[in-house]
């Protein structure tokens, strides 16, 4: 069962701006990641946030968790025409990942 | 982090015919994964390869259509058994990254397959 929901399912913008994508879950987690697919290839992960973090970055990536919200947010600052892919939230399902549904993102310059 | 290799990246096989897909780790691991991601949609865990034991499966998932095998600790494979065309899909193969759950999952590219 999916447990991620993410919104908005599709996300277009201009070179330069920031995309925020968000995450919601239902029951307790242990952390969350998120994954970007380019073009139904393999997955790439970009962050691990634990349960007991609220924020965390890395390059132009910043991911916020809420757990009493049960939501995290994923920002991309300044984006560019190669972050076009499709974004995936999960949460640990034990050991292995429950997915959500995904936010594509389309950066046109 | 584990380097996954996956073979084949696509396929297209006839309606009936069964497909191996492999998944190679440079390290040894305890758990591997498999999914599925049909087309447009997100990914569904498939099941659980463990070494030395049967796969556990998730629901709707069963052995004789997917069977898998895992004979070491950097090697398992799925079976794509009697393929349709609802069996177009992506699979991936993923590997845990430690048994706290708390560094990432890693995927190979995965396997494009369309049955034709």
């Amino acid at each position: 069962s999916q447990q991620g929901e993410e919104d908005p399912q599709a996300l277009s913008i201009q070179e330069g701006e920031n995309a925020t994508m968000n995450c919601s879950y239902k029951t307790s987690i242990n952390n969350l990641q998120w994954y970007r697919q380019n073009s139904g290839r393999g997955l790439v992960h970009l962050i691990l946030i634990r349960s007991n973090e609220r924020e965390k970055h890395s390059g132009r990536l910043r991911v916020t968790l809420d757990t009493s919200k049960k939501s995290s947010s994923l920002l991309i600052t300044a984006s560019r025409a190669a972050d076009t892919a499709s974004y995936f939230c999960a949460t640990d399902g034990g050991t292995a990942l429950i997915f959500g549904k995904g936010t594509t993102l389309s950066v046109s310059s | 982090s584990a380097v996954i290799s996956q073979k084949p990246s696509r396929d297209i096989c006839q309606r009936g015919t069964s497909l191996t897909i492999q998944c190679q780790v440079d390290s040894q691991v305890t758990m591997m994964f498999w999914y599925r991601q049909q087309p447009g949609q997100s990914l569904t865990l498939i099941a659980t390869a463990n070494q030395g034991s049967e796969a556990t499966y998730e629901s709707g998932f069963v052995i004789d259509k997917f069977p898998i095998s895992r004979p070491n600790l950097t090697f398992s494979t799925l079976t794509v058994s009697n393929m349709s065309p609802e069996d177009s899909s992506i699979y991936l193969c993923s590997v845990a990254g430690t048994p706290d759950g708390n560094q990432p999952q890693h995927f190979g590219d995965g396997t494009r397959l369309s049955i034709l």
